[in-house]
């Protein structure tokens, strides 16, 4: 079954300084997709950026971006400039399916704080 | 305007009692989902449905039964719960075929029991 880790339940960083949220999982498919999520104080989950598998060139979304270690089944975030609404849990989610159904994994969370 | 709206926000109910959430979405998705999310608990998956068929459940106690009439719909019916169920329910919505653009989510019911 997959697994998705993420061994730091809680950081915090200074406004507009640089910080990255590790994510590990396991699995023995080739093809899948890696998602983080936000979630802010509101409660609801909100997309930040996502990954294809198959894909080697990391993706970009704005002040956030990932290093994606296929080999090492490591999955990063990394938010430059962090705001203060940058403040949330985030949860790194793994999403595998076949013709037997779908399978979409969430981590624990690592729950940030920006301080001003 | 998230796509998925889930009511109510707030839920207090006795352990007697009879109540339902609900999630509706505006997205045209034809896979909607129940999730518990816990204090200090990963996200637990409840319910999947998938062309408005349950197509999944985790072992959930039979005092949550699930409804799902269209595929725009979701409810929750709860009855005699438990203190243990308290915690913040969340539905989402998802394109099957179509795994880029992940689950969209609600902004969850936030269940208290007493």
């Amino acid at each position: 079954a997959q697994t998705v880790t993420q061994s730091q339940p809680e950081m915090s960083v200074q406004e507009a300084e640089t910080v990255t949220l590790s994510c590990t999982y396991d699995t023995s498919e080739n093809n899948y997709y890696l998602f983080w999520y936000k979630q802010p104080p509101s409660r609801q989950m909100i997309l930040v950026i996502r990954q294809e598998a198959y894909k080697q060139q990391n993706a970009t979304e704005n002040r956030f971006s990932v290093n994606f270690q296929k080999a090492a089944k490591s999955f990063s975030l990394k938010i430059s400039d962090s705001q203060l609404g940058d403040t949330a849990m985030y949860f790194c989610a793994f999403y595998q399916w076949d013709n037997y159904g779908q399978n979409f994994v969430f981590g624990p969370g690592t729950r940030l704080s920006v301080l001003p | 305007e998230t796509g998925v709206t889930q009511t109510p926000r707030h839920l207090v109910m006795g352990m007697t009692n009879k109540k339902s959430l609900k999630c509706e979405q505006h997205l045209g998705h034809n896979a909607m989902y129940w999730y518990k999310q816990s204090a200090k608990k990963p996200l637990e998956l409840m319910f999947v449905y998938s062309l408005e068929e349950r197509v999944e459940n985790n072992s959930v106690p039979s005092r949550f039964s699930p409804e799902c009439p269209n595929s725009s719909h979701l409810f929750l019916h709860l009855h005699t719960l438990q203190p243990e169920d308290s915690a913040l329910y969340l539905c989402a919505s998802s394109q099957e075929g179509r795994p880029y653009y992940g689950y969209t989510f609600g902004s969850g019911t936030r269940l208290t029991v007493v």
